[in-house]
């Protein structure tokens, strides 16, 4: 069964570090997708991409966060200066199809956990 | 509007019952209400979803549920087996996936 890969699983930042993470989403797939959830809270929305564009946004995709697809398989997510609040599970997930043709089913990632010190 | 909700945060059910997930949304306009499930440790997985049209959806040991009429969601869970333990969530079908705080399913022998 096609899955969303996540790179590394976890990895630890000294705060005001640059971090990437990494993704590769279904290959067929043209939405992507960054969502965090600190732990013992629920997933929460941070940005949508398609077309090589972000589609929409959440208030905590500051000007710190950035996305990028590089190439035709992956879909990196960049945190310019990390936070301590940043520290959180991150995932990536990927659509076939937005809204208008059947649910916009998302497949996620197993996510990589991001520990801000 | 972007708010689901959950009715209950923690639901215990003993091996073998059937359990009963509840969720209240506020988004009329959804075409679509899809539930999914998070194992500790893991990102959210599909269950299943069930159009705006319909009331009853049925899949291998679930059952969604869609009351209109209240703004109701249920997730019905056929003979409930230590492998359902998990966080579930249902959404509204939107551009972005919004979650709730979901209910904790936690089965014991």
């Amino acid at each position: 069964e096609p899955e969303v890969t996540q790179t590394p699983s976890h990895q630890v930042t000294q705060m005001g570090q640059e971090v990437i993470l990494r993704c590769v989403p279904i290959s067929n797939h043209l939405y992507f997708y960054w969502y965090r959830q600190i732990l013992g809270q629920k997933v929460e929305f941070l940005v949508s991409f398609y077309n090589n564009e972000i589609s929409e946004k959440s208030e905590i995709f500051d000007d710190q966060f950035s996305v990028e697809r590089p190439d035709g398989s992956n879909f990196t997510l960049k945190i310019r200066s990390t936070k301590l609040e940043d520290s959180a599970m991150y995932f990536c997930a990927s659509s076939a199809r937005g809204r208008g043709s059947g649910a916009n089913v998302l497949t996620f990632g197993a996510g990589s956990r991001l520990t801000v010190l | 509007g972007e708010s689901v909700g959950l009715h209950l945060p923690t639901l215990s059910v003993q091996e073998g019952d059937n359990s009963i997930i509840n969720c209240a949304y506020s988004n009329s306009a959804s075409d679509y209400f899809i539930w999914y499930k998070q194992e500790s440790g893991k990102g959210p997985q599909f269950i299943i979803d069930i159009r705006s049209n319909m009331d009853k959806r049925q899949g291998q040991r679930v059952t969604v549920l869609l009351n209109k009429t209240v703004k109701h969601l249920s997730l019905q869970i056929a003979a409930t087996q230590p492998g359902d333990s998990a966080v579930y969530f249902c959404a509204e079908d939107t551009d972005k996936l919004i979650f709730g705080t979901g209910t904790r399913l936690q089965v014991f022998p």
